[in-house]
């Protein structure tokens, strides 16, 4: 079945720093991916999607590119700030939601 | 604009205890969702409902009873708690609903409710 897989958190780095976060997937046919951001003691809300290979998602900075041939939808950010500190879902929509298990970003001053 | 409204925050029940989850949206979705976060275990679904009228489980329905009881209203119910059941619970919705694929399945989420269980 359908599936992702996010590196293991925390990811702990300096602001300003550049950030990647990776997610791979495994789905058939042609999902739509996301990535989703919860802020301490809040709900999820998205921050980008894309629907189609090639498709870049872009939102506060953050930028994520639908890889087909990598099966992959890495988060990046050039500079990073202490607000970007939350926990991060990369999912896929295709017959059903998938979630990624979360990454958690710390961002020191 | 309130989006999603989950009811309550906080809760402590003993072992055997009843108690409902209450949650509500007010963006017209068709679709609603409760899901149970758990440290290192991401997001699993407990049930879903892709319309007004209509319920499915999900991954991890045992426990828990559903109540789509209008468009806007779909409750959680644990009717025994048991402390396995210790968790943040998040109430969702969408436009539409799984099995799309299509970019317009994004949920808008509750802010939450912790239960304890002892």
């Amino acid at each position: 079945g359908d599936s992702v897989t996010q590196m293991e958190g925390p990811v702990t780095l300096s602001e300003e720093a550049f950030l990647t976060i990776n997610c791979t997937y495994t789905a058939t046919g042609y999902p739509s991916l996301f990535w989703y951001v919860q802020y301490p003691g809040e709900g999820l809300q998205l921050l980008l999607k894309a629907t189609k290979a090639d498709d870049k998602g872009s939102n506060k900075g953050f930028e994520a590119t639908y890889r087909k041939e990598t099966t992959s939808f890495h988060l990046e950010k050039g500079s990073v700030q202490v607000s970007d500190s939350a926990v991060y879902f990369c999912a896929l929509s295709n017959y059903q939601l998938i979630w990624g298990a979360g990454t958690k970003l710390i961002i020191k001053p | 604009n309130a989006g999603v409204t989950q009811t309550p925050k906080f809760q402590v029940l003993k072992t055997g205890q009843s108690m409902t989850l209450q949650c509500a949206q007010d963006m017209n979705h068709n679709s609603m969702y409760w899901y149970r976060q758990d440290p290192g275990m991401g997001l699993r679904l407990i049930y879903y409902s892709a319309s007004e009228g209509t319920t499915d489980k999900g991954e991890v329905p045992n426990g828990y009873n559903v109540s789509r009881l209008n468009k806007r209203e779909f409750s959680l119910r644990l009717e025994s708690a048991a402390p396995s059941q210790t968790s943040v619970y998040f109430c969702a919705s969408s436009e539409v609903g799984q099995g799309w694929g299509s970019g317009a399945n994004v949920l808008t989420f509750g802010a939450g409710s912790r239960l304890t269980v002892l």
